[in-house]
């Protein structure tokens, strides 16, 4: 089974403070996602990343940033946390390859981002 | 742009009964792969049933099954004898052209009745 783990599932953080969240899977999957997620807006893609020290912006990637330096782990970085970036946070990866699994996201628990 | 269109936001079904939870979409791909994924209240968002554009036979996984209308670009999750360990969001997505990336919809929102 494809395991994808996030460091923590609640944070709290200041406004200002700089944020780390991490993401690591085992199925050494070439694709990793960071989403955000709110109440009716759905899945908006932050950053994606097809390889290592490959990274791509999505649809939302303004006081984001990315890193990934190994290919199993894929970190979020929010530089100077703002309120308006409490959120659920979701990380995906998936394979390149073409078959069964071609394009099937796999995700992680999630972690819920507080910035007061 | 690609799209995809959940039109129900909310949905409830009573035990053992019958649901379907409908998605379109928009694409000028000819050969894609079709998602919905499952979201039980403050749990892990796993995949629920796939199916691939070009198989003409609606996919199947247990209780689960999808109606595929490809000319109507329309995907709808029927899911059978519905229990209460199916409350949950549920979310439409297909890949976006020439991209890894998946386009999800907004969700349905999934109440069983017991």
């Amino acid at each position: 089974d494809v395991k994808v783990t996030q460091s923590s599932r609640y944070l709290v953080k200041r406004t200002g403070e700089k944020v780390f969240l991490e993401c690591v899977q085992d199925m050494d999957h070439e694709n990793m996602f960071w989403y955000r997620q709110d109440p009716g807006l759905g899945l908006r893609l932050i950053y994606f990343s097809y390889d290592v020290k490959m990274k791509e912006k999505g649809d939302i990637p303004e006081g984001y940033s990315v890193s990934r330096e190994k290919k199993e782990r894929f970190s979020l970085i929010l530089e100077s946390a703002s309120t308006n970036q409490t959120s659920m946070y979701l990380c995906a990866s998936s394979s390149h390859s073409s078959g069964r699994d071609t394009d099937t996201q796999y995700f992680g628990p999630g972690t819920r981002l507080t910035v007061l | 742009a690609q799209t995809v269109t959940q039109s129900q936001p909310e949905m409830s079904v009573q035990e053992a009964e019958t649901v379907t939870l409908s998605c379109t979409y928009d694409t000028s791909e000819n050969n894609y792969y079709l998602f919905w994924y499952k979201q039980p209240p403050s749990r892990q968002m796993i995949l629920v049933i796939r199916q691939e554009a070009y198989k003409q036979q609606n996919a199947t996984e247990n209780r689960f099954s999808v109606n595929f209308q490809k000319a109507a670009k329309s995907f709808s999750l029927k899911i059978s004898d519905s229990q209460l360990g199916d409350t949950a969001m549920y979310f439409c997505a297909f890949p976006r052209a020439g991209s890894y990336q998946l386009t999800f919809g907004k969700g349905t929102k999934l109440s069983v009745i017991p």
